[in-house]
């Protein structure tokens, strides 16, 4: 069975720096792309953008790049999501999803969410 | 990065028909058939409906269809009931920046 399983929630002050995670199992990890999505509270989704754990290749929407920075262990069959310094503004929920495979547009698995709260 | 357009919000009663729209460019939407959407319930994880246009994966009801004509992609939804009340998000392929993929703004149904 495919999961994506998320790190729990996190509670930090601005400046602080962060990395949240999200481990793959029952698949092979190197072969799909892993998305991140941003839900802010109340609002819509958004891309921040995706990265093949095989070779670490990654692309970035334009708003998050130099905003995070996303990375793979395929050793821990893990994918991460860091902030070097955080804002009030980073506070959402954090999702990680996969992409089942080339030339197609299904995501179908996703992870459960990490809630992000940024408060001083 | 522009969003693709969704309405705000659509409703229906139960056991009608409701359309909802998305619009793009000819970058996203009208160049490829890389269209998914994704319905969200209050609290919960977004959970795919339909992909690559019009294709359900297994264990979603047929009551839930896809299509495209142009640079818009459309979810329709029949016989509708009040658990398809929730919030849907199309989703496109891109090439107008360097990242592939766009959102749509996102529209909540509400079965009347």
């Amino acid at each position: 069975e495919v999961q994506l399983v998320q790190s729990g929630a996190e509670v930090k002050k601005p400046g602080e720096s962060l990395k949240i995670s999200c481990k793959g199992s029952g698949y092979s990890f190197t072969t799909h792309w892993i998305g991140w999505v941003r839900q802010m509270p109340g609002k819509g989704l958004e891309w921040m953008g995706i990265i093949y754990p095989g070779d670490s290749r990654t692309k970035y929407s334009p708003s998050f790049q130099d905003q995070v920075t996303m990375s793979a262990d395929t050793s821990l069959s893990s994918a991460y999501l860091q902030w070097s310094s955080l804002k009030a503004s980073d506070t959402a929920i954090y999702y990680c999803l996969r992409h089942d495979q080339s030339g197609s547009s299904s995501w179908y698995y996703w992870g459960q969410g990490t809630l992000v709260t940024v408060s001083s | 990065q522009s969003a693709l357009t969704q309405p705000a919000s659509v409703s229906g009663s139960p056991g009608q028909s409701i359309t909802i729209s998305c619009t793009g460019t000819s970058s996203d939407i009208g160049a490829y058939n890389y269209v998914s959407w994704f319905q969200q319930h209050p609290g919960k994880v977004p959970r795919l409906m339909i992909y690559d246009v019009g294709n359900r994966p297994s264990g979603v009801s047929n009551r839930f269809s896809g299509s495209k004509s142009g640079n818009t992609a459309s979810l329709t939804i029949s016989g509708l009931q009040a658990e398809d009340e929730a919030d849907y998000y199309c989703t496109s392929y891109t090439t107008s920046t360097i990242f592939a993929w766009v959102f749509g703004g996102g529209t909540k149904l509400t079965v009347l």
